[in-house]
């Protein structure tokens, strides 16, 4: 059975202060893969997608990047942690067929004070 | 990608049906209903998705009504860990990607 795996689950970091969260999946091959951040009581947002090693396309622009090493690796990272980044961060993965549903990980909350 | 609109909040009573409303009146022919729920500080919970024919598994039921503009979900006997906050998306046909909305907070009561 396919397994999704995301670290570390809470995180506070100072402003102005370097990003990684990880993102590994178990179980398959070449999925398309998802960050997600959900803001305090509000509804989730598609950061990043990757559809194989290397390719990234992002949907909204900020001070985020994302990174796929390995086929069932996903990265997310930043520079220069803002205030605003703050949230509930959320890792998906889905079969490449267009109709099918996306699987998500536990999550990291992220506390940038 | 086509929108949805559902109510922010619903109670329901314990064993009883929660029937989940979610409008998207702008849904395409090959785009279909997915509904997912998050309880709090968790990833979302794939639930069911539908495109025009209702649809049953061991979760809950999906109605869709004939036009496509409006859809249903049921969870037949709620129970307290049912309390979530239930999202009604469209499937965008650009790609593999969900767009959340807000989602309904369905709230549970003994």
């Amino acid at each position: 059975s396919q397994t999704i795996h995301q670290w570390p689950a809470t995180l506070v970091q100072p402003v102005g202060s370097p990003l990684s969260l990880e993102c590994t999946v178990e179980g398959t091959s070449n999925p398309n893969l998802y960050w997600y951040r959900q803001a305090a009581g509000r509804g989730l947002q598609l950061l990043f997608y990757s559809v194989g090693i290397g390719q990234i396309s992002s949907e909204v622009p900020q001070n985020l990047s994302a990174s796929r090493p390995q086929d069932r690796q996903f990265i997310l990272s930043s520079k220069k942690l803002l205030l605003s980044d703050s949230g509930f961060y959320l890792c998906a993965w889905s079969l490449g067929l267009s109709y099918n549903e996306q699987f998500f990980g536990p999550g990291t909350r992220l506390t940038v004070l | 990608d086509a929108k949805t609109t559902q109510p922010p909040s619903m109670d329901c009573a314990e064993g009883r049906a929660a029937n989940l409303p979610c409008n998207h009146s702008t849904i395409s022919g090959n785009e279909y209903v997915y509904w997912y729920r998050q309880i709090h500080s968790q990833g979302p919970q794939y639930i069911i998705h539908g495109l025009k024919n209702n649809e049953t598994n061991e979760m809950a039921s999906l109605i869709i009504t004939e036009d496509r503009k409006s859809s249903t979900l049921i969870l037949p006997h709620a129970t307290l860990r049912d309390t979530a906050v239930y999202y009604c998306i469209v499937r965008s046909n650009a790609g593999n990607m969900l767009t959340f909305g807000g989602g309904t907070r369905l709230m549970v009561k003994p």
